[in-house]
């Protein structure tokens, strides 16, 4: 255990469903990411919080909307996913922002779209 | 942009014997930091060693090591006396020191098989 809880751990959803991800950390950190690991690609970096403020958005399209109410929690709400959509998504936290930070990750949420 | 490669998608080893994985990065910045996370087959992506590239000395953690050659830019890892429990996907990972956002660059990843 890294001190940062997924839930659920498995998700399947069609393509009109509204379902959202939880993410919470006790490790008392600041920062929280949202990752999406898909088969035979290396993870990709979706969002970035910290202190509760988006800093970073990489691309990603509206149909995934984050949520980050305060430090210790973030969500990953999903609306009208397509099936490439299906990954699992991790989340991950760490002190702060800065390049020295260590991030710890959850087990992930494996998402798949029908 | 930053890049990770992994040559090895998939390696094996014995019990008790010793491997190699391998990482090379590809990079402009002098400062910066380099990561090794396992993720066994519960997903759970854990830390196994951290590197600053500021530091000659190559990171060790119990049977972990790394072999850092900056100049190279490779990060290989070795484990030693390697145990059932080491089967994973071993991923190497590459942070800038840019003070605006904490941005890991993964790997694609190795698959480490451990065999009796």
């Amino acid at each position: 255990e890294t001190g940062v809880t997924q839930t659920p751990r498995h998700l399947v959803m069609g393509m009109t469903n509204k379902k959202s991800l939880k993410c919470e950390q006790h490790l008392g950190h600041n920062a929280m990411y949202w990752y999406k690991q898909s088969a035979k690609k290396p993870l990709e970096l979706m969002f970035v919080y910290n202190f509760k403020e988006q800093t970073e958005n990489n691309s990603v399209p509206s149909r995934f909307s984050p949520e980050c109410p305060n430090s210790s929690h973030l969500f990953l709400h999903l609306h009208t996913l397509q099936p490439e959509d299906s990954a699992l998504y991790l989340c991950a936290s760490s002190h702060g922002t800065s390049g020295e930070e260590t991030q710890y990750f959850g087990p992930g949420t494996r998402l798949l779209v029908l | 942009a930053q890049t990770v490669t992994q040559s090895q998608p998939e390696m094996s080893v014995q019990e008790a014997e010793t491997v190699t994985l391998s990482c090379t990065y590809d990079t402009s910045e002098s400062d910066y930091y380099l990561f090794w996370y396992k993720q066994p087959p519960s997903r759970q992506m854990i830390l196994v060693i951290r590197q600053e590239a500021y530091k000659q000395q190559n990171a060790t953690e119990n049977r972990f090591s790394v072999n850092f050659q900056k100049a190279a830019k490779s990060f290989s890892l070795k484990i030693s006396d390697s145990q059932l429990g080491d089967a994973a996907m071993y991923f190497c990972a590459y942070q800038d020191l840019d003070g605006t956002a904490s941005k890991l660059t993964f790997g694609t990843g190795t698959r480490l098989q451990v065999t009796l």
